[in-house]
């Protein structure tokens, strides 16, 4: 059975920095593309950012571009959002979520449960 | 950047209706369009990829269509526990861009 954990949510003040964690399992890690996508509360799905299999590719939102950095242990089958410089209008629930495909260019076919990041004074 | 939309925005529907809902693409997109079901409260779930093949045990009244820029999502028959927000996403080039969302309600 696939499962994706999330961790690391939390709260923070404007300007500052947290990390997220998801381990992954149930599946080749390491042959799979993998996501952020984040909701803010009441409100729709936003991408966030990818990474390729072998992470030599990451794209990012333009919104979070230059702030946020994805990467992932393909040893330890964890995928990471390293957020910094964080604003209020990034308070949303964060969902790891797998590819159907080693690329970008695929689409999310399992879902964590998500971990919510509340940035406020 | 390829900007998503989505119409109806929210729609109310009677037990056993069709019902369609669109999206479109503000360029073309060939077919890396996909739908997702999100129920309150819960997790988003893939109900088709490609834009029309059905995702492994979704039951067949969800269907989807479309190439290029113009997408819908039907379901043949709507069930009470079809009630959600369906999002379109398209997954081609550099940005994965989800649409607005369109919720549906059963009369």
């Amino acid at each position: 059975e696939v499962q994706l954990l999330e961790s690391g949510g939390g709260f923070v003040q404007p300007g500052g920095s947290l990390s997220l964690s998801c381990a992954a399992s149930g599946f080749n890690f390491t042959i799979y593309a993998l996501n952020w996508v984040r909701q803010a509360p009441g409100k729709g799905l936003e991408w966030v950012s990818t990474i390729s299999a072998d992470s030599e590719s990451t794209y990012y939102a333009d919104s979070v571009k230059g702030r946020f950095t994805i990467s992932r242990d393909n040893s330890n089958n964890i995928l990471y959002l390293q957020m910094n410089s964080l604003r209020v209008e990034d308070t949303a629930m964060y969902f790891c979520t797998k590819g159907r495909g080693s690329t970008g260019t695929s689409c999310y076919n399992y879902w964590g449960q998500g971990a919510l990041v509340t940035v406020s004074s | 950047d390829i900007q998503m939309t989505q119409s109806p925005s929210s729609l109310s529907a009677s037990v056993g209706d069709r019902l369609t809902v669109t999206c479109r693409a503000s360029q073309g997109i060939s077919n890396y369009l996909a739908w997702y079901q999100q129920k309150p409260g819960k997790v988003p779930k893939l109900l088709i990829y490609g834009a029309s093949t059905l995702q492994s045990g979704v039951p067949s009244r969800f269907s989807g269509s479309g190439s290029g820029t113009d997408f819908t999502l039907t379901i043949s028959s709507l069930q009470p526990e079809d009630v959600a927000t369906y999002y379109c996403q398209k997954y081609n080039g550099v940005s994965f861009t989800f649409g607005p969302g369109t919720k549906v309600d059963v009369k």
